[in-house]
């Protein structure tokens, strides 16, 4: 079955404490991405990635890290999560059509995290 | 960055009916226009990618037209169910925004049974 998975779905943490948040897909997708989602503010992009080891900014990626060692999987690492980080998180990828065109993504679950 | 703006913000709609919203977007250096379906709780599912002026696509009930000279995409709903209840998604691709995907603010719909 073709998916994005991310783990954990659901996490509380403290202040100043490292985490990840692993994203993986299985359909061969060259692009993926992170979002977060909070009331009012809508989708806003962190970091994408159009393949392995090529990775770049979105709108808001201060706060976070990425890595994309391999096609298939591509972290959110939180290296001193603040209060400001508690929000929904959702990866999603696609193909890259090329011309600068992605494809249709798809998202994972989301991971619901709280920094208090 | 890529000016997007979706409207209304939310609409009510009885069930049977149809409806439309609208996602508008800078003209220039247009390259796609993606459409979301976001259901509460869920995470959210493609609708649409479309690139052409001129483009209509459809699926089921749910249709979308492009108009990339002046900068719009309307999606319409045809017999409203209370299954469509969700947040619709626009996201405009230009080359001035290189490889980032920004999401309009989205159009919340409501069917009333």
């Amino acid at each position: 079955e073709a998916q994005v998975t991310q783990n954990p779905r659901y996490l509380i943490t403290v202040t100043g404490k490292k985490l990840t948040v692993t994203c993986s897909q299985n359909m061969n997708h060259e692009y993926m991405s992170w979002y977060r989602q909070d009331p009012g503010l809508g989708l806003r992009q962190i970091y994408y990635s159009m393949n392995v080891e090529v990775t770049d900014k979105g709108d808001v990626p201060e706060g976070y890290k990425v890595s994309r060692k391999e096609k298939r999987n591509f972290p959110l690492i939180l290296e001193s999560p603040s209060p400001n980080q508690t929000s929904l998180y959702f990866c999603a990828s696609s193909y890259y059509r090329g011309h600068g065109i992605k494809d249709e993504q798809y998202f994972g679950p989301g991971t619901r995290l709280t920094v208090t | 960055i890529l000016n997007v703006e979706q409207s209304p913000q939310s609409l009510h709609v009885q069930e049977g009916d149809s409806t439309n919203f609208t996602c508008s977007f800078p003209s220039s250096n247009f390259y796609a226009l993606h459409w979301y379906r976001w259901e509460t709780a869920k995470s959210p599912e493609a609708l649409f990618v479309m690139t052409l002026n001129g483009d209509e696509k459809k699926k089921g009930r749910i249709s979308a037209t492009l108009n990339t000279k002046e900068g719009y995409s309307y999606l319409y709903i045809k017999g409203s169910q209370p299954e469509d209840s969700a947040t619709y998604l626009c996201a405009p691709e230009g080359n001035s925004s290189a490889s980032k995907i920004i999401f309009g603010s989205g159009t919340r719909l409501s069917i009333r049974p």
